[in-house]
């Protein structure tokens, strides 16, 4: 168990529609990295939250956005679903500090079904 | 992030060692090795990070030549279970020109056969 938490495990949903995605980092991280992975795809990395601030971008369609709240979980909303969302999407979290910030642990995902 | 470069897929046989190279010849000074590990629809996980010479858990061990440009994931007496996906990364601490990504290449997919 690596600590860091995500809801729901599965989701089912027609095209069009708004989904939330929910995670909860490891106590005591203040980063949380967002990442989607089609079937037999790689990691592609969707954003990065520090603290409650965007950090980075990588290539997040505009239909998905990402906030993290004060108490420091994260949610990704994806809006306007089509059939190539679905995917398994990915949360991380890492430990504040320097000298480490690519030792990330991650939730055991999401898995997202567009119908 | 440097760009790193490794073999698409391996494969081994229960019982031996196992050496995966990632290439990173753009490695910046303060830029560390880390080291994941995927399994079929599960998250990554962290397997071990180094910054220069020898690392060892109880996982791995991670040599790191003296010119950095290079790393060999060593994962000794592999079985069934090992058969995964392995990721290279590496990256730049904080405070030092990080651009807060933390990016996956495709790894490399070792299949452990019996």
């Amino acid at each position: 168990d690596s600590g860091v938490t995500q809801t729901p495990k599965h989701l089912i949903t027609a095209t069009g529609q708004r989904v939330t995605l929910r995670c909860s980092p490891r106590s005591g991280d203040l980063s949380v990295y967002w990442y989607q992975q089609s079937l037999d795809q790689g990691l592609q990395f969707l954003i990065h939250y520090y603290n409650g601030e965007e950090r980075a971008k990588g290539n997040i369609l505009e239909r998905f956005s990402a906030q993290q709240f004060p108490d420091l979980h994260s949610e990704l909303n994806l809006s306007s679903l089509e059939l190539g969302d679905s995917a398994l999407y990915f949360c991380a979290s890492a430990p504040p500090g320097a000298g480490r910030n690519t030792e990330a642990f991650f939730g055991q995902g999401t898995r997202l079904t567009v119908v | 992030l440097a760009k790193t470069t490794q073999p698409i897929s391996m494969d081994s046989y229960e019982g031996q060692e196992v050496n995966i190279t990632c290439s990173h010849n753009n490695i910046a000074t303060n830029d560390y090795i880390t080291w994941y590990q995927q399994f079929p629809s599960q998250g990554p996980r962290f397997i071990i990070q180094g910054y220069k010479t020898k690392v060892t858990n109880e996982v791995a061990s991670l040599f790191i030549p003296a010119d950095r440009k290079s790393s060999t994931l060593s994962l000794p007496r592999v079985s069934l279970s090992d058969t995964a996906v392995y990721y290279c990364l590496v990256g730049s601490p904080k405070g030092s020109g990080n651009t807060g990504k933390l990016i996956f290449g495709q790894g490399t997919t070792l299949q452990v056969k019996p």
